[in-house]
């Protein structure tokens, strides 16, 4: 059962465009939701979160919406750089429990 | 310091032997984990150590066995393993608590091969 869910395996931008990424879970209870960028032969690097107290959460060129009516969140890099062309990995959790729940990886490549 | 190693980068075992994958970081952090990732898959919980105590074990086969010598080391001693236990096998920590205390730093991985 995938409780986090990414529908796109891939994504194509020209650089100096707008990337969205996306996400879904079935959870309610996930009240906390990262994003992990990942380059190939390396371990996930953490980029944003978002709490589900908040429905948007900025950092330079990265902004995560988040949507709990919809269970649904998004990540938007703007503008996006050839840099950024990496597996990028959607995650949950819920309160003080340990365990974080991946999504299945959406890969992006920005083409200069 | 917001590092977190693993030894060795890569690792060839046969069936029969035993080995040992070593995780360390140096931040403090009270939570480890350990986590298998296939090719094209998310990484898989194996793991957790909370307070250097197993905390979750996510149904792992016995061949995999978890230590925990103290707070800055983890290790994963294997044994007796499979060809389909091939994986690239992560190790990270943070810090115990919600929210943004849920953010894990993952160190590089061992890419493992069973033949």
């Amino acid at each position: 059962d995938q409780q986090v869910k990414q529908n796109s395996p891939s994504l194509s931008v020209q650089e100096g465009r707008i990337s969205i990424l996306n996400c879904d879970y079935t959870n309610s209870m996930f009240d906390y939701f990262l994003w992990y960028k990942k380059y190939p032969a390396e371990g996930p690097t953490f980029l944003i979160s978002i709490s589900s107290i908040k429905d948007k959460n900025e950092d330079g060129r990265f902004t995560v919406f988040l949507n709990k009516s919809a269970k649904h969140l998004s990540l938007h890099i703007v503008p996006s750089q050839p840099g950024d062309s990496a597996v990028y990995f959607c995650a949950a959790k819920s309160g003080g429990y340990q365990k974080v729940t991946f999504g299945t990886g959406t890969k992006l490549q920005v083409i200069p | 310091d917001t590092e977190v190693t693993q030894t060795p980068k890569h690792l060839v075992m046969g069936m029969t032997n035993k080995k040992s994958l070593k995780c360390e970081q140096h931040m403090g952090h009270r939570a480890m984990y350990w986590y298998k990732q296939k090719a094209k898959k998310p990484p898989e919980l194996m793991f957790v150590y909370s307070y250097e105590k197993l905390s979750i074990n996510e149904s792992v086969p016995s061949r995999f066995s978890p230590e925990c010598p103290n707070s800055s080391l983890l290790n994963l001693h294997l044994h007796a393993l499979q060809p389909e236990d091939s994986a690239l096998y992560l190790c990270a920590s943070s810090q115990i608590g919600q929210g943004d205390l849920a953010e894990q730093y993952f160190g590089p991985g061992t890419r493992l091969t069973v033949t």
